[in-house]
């Protein structure tokens, strides 16, 4: 069992759709990170949010944290091909042990031009 | 230029020789990490380090070794390897362990156990 459960697993999508990305827990959270990962490469940070209820934007892209701090949710506004790879979220727990790092299941988003 | 490298990029061997993968970082990050990638699993954490000479295991560490002599280097180190670590391997450093910090991703491994 994943300890971050993100759905869906895979979205394929026209250029110009809207989207959402949930990340899940059953854990509490401190921080959670969204990371996007192309072919052939690591993943790279997009974003971290902190505080339960907070909400960044990042040009299209709105990362909600939830209040409860066990969830995050990644909205996409008028895809682009340029959106294509894989999302991953990832933070630590906060009972969790020493200084573990966990990262969800992974999104993989097409968007078709 | 602020990077993570591994070697080797792309590596098939057999079952039972020993090998080892290297990591190096150039940012004077406390924390790094080795994680491996399986399709529909994500990344999973196999060993941190906090500093030097300081390892724990993260969650799938059976079958792996590393150590932290210095700080910008975190080899993993795998024994007597077996199919079932076949896998994209990926190392990452952070400047400290805290869990807000943003950890930089080398561009992986990937390991076939043949």
């Amino acid at each position: 069992t994943q300890l971050l459960e993100q759905s869906p697993q895979f979205l394929s999508i026209q250029e110009g759709e809207n989207l959402t990305v949930y990340c899940n827990s059953s854990s509490v959270f401190s921080s959670l990170q969204w990371y996007r990962q192309e072919p052939g490469e690591g993943p790279v940070l997009l974003v971290t949010v902190v505080t339960g209820g907070e909400v960044k934007k990042l040009k299209r892209l709105t990362f909600q944290f939830g209040d409860a701090r066990k969830d995050s949710s990644l909205h996409i506004t008028a895809a682009q091909p340029g959106d294509t790879g894989l999302y991953l979220c990832a933070g630590a727990p906060v009972r969790g042990t020493g200084n573990q790092f966990y990262f969800g299941t992974g999104t993989s988003l097409t968007v078709i031009p | 230029e602020a990077q993570v490298t591994q070697n080797p990029r792309y590596l098939i061997t057999v079952t039972g020789k020993k090998l080892t993968v290297t990591c190096s970082q150039n940012m004077n990050h406390e924390y790094m990490s080795w994680y491996r990638q399986d399709p529909g699993l994500g990344l999973r954490q196999i060993y941190y380090s906090m500093n030097v000479e300081v390892t724990d295991k993260g969650d799938v560490p059976e079958g792996y070794k590393v150590s932290r002599k210095e700080k910008r280097n975190f080899p993993l180190i795998l024994e007597s390897p077996s199919p079932n670590q076949t896998s994209l391997y990926f190392c990452a450093s952070s400047s400290t362990g805290y869990s807000n910090q943003p950890q930089h991703f080398g561009d992986g491994t990937r390991l076939s156990i043949l």
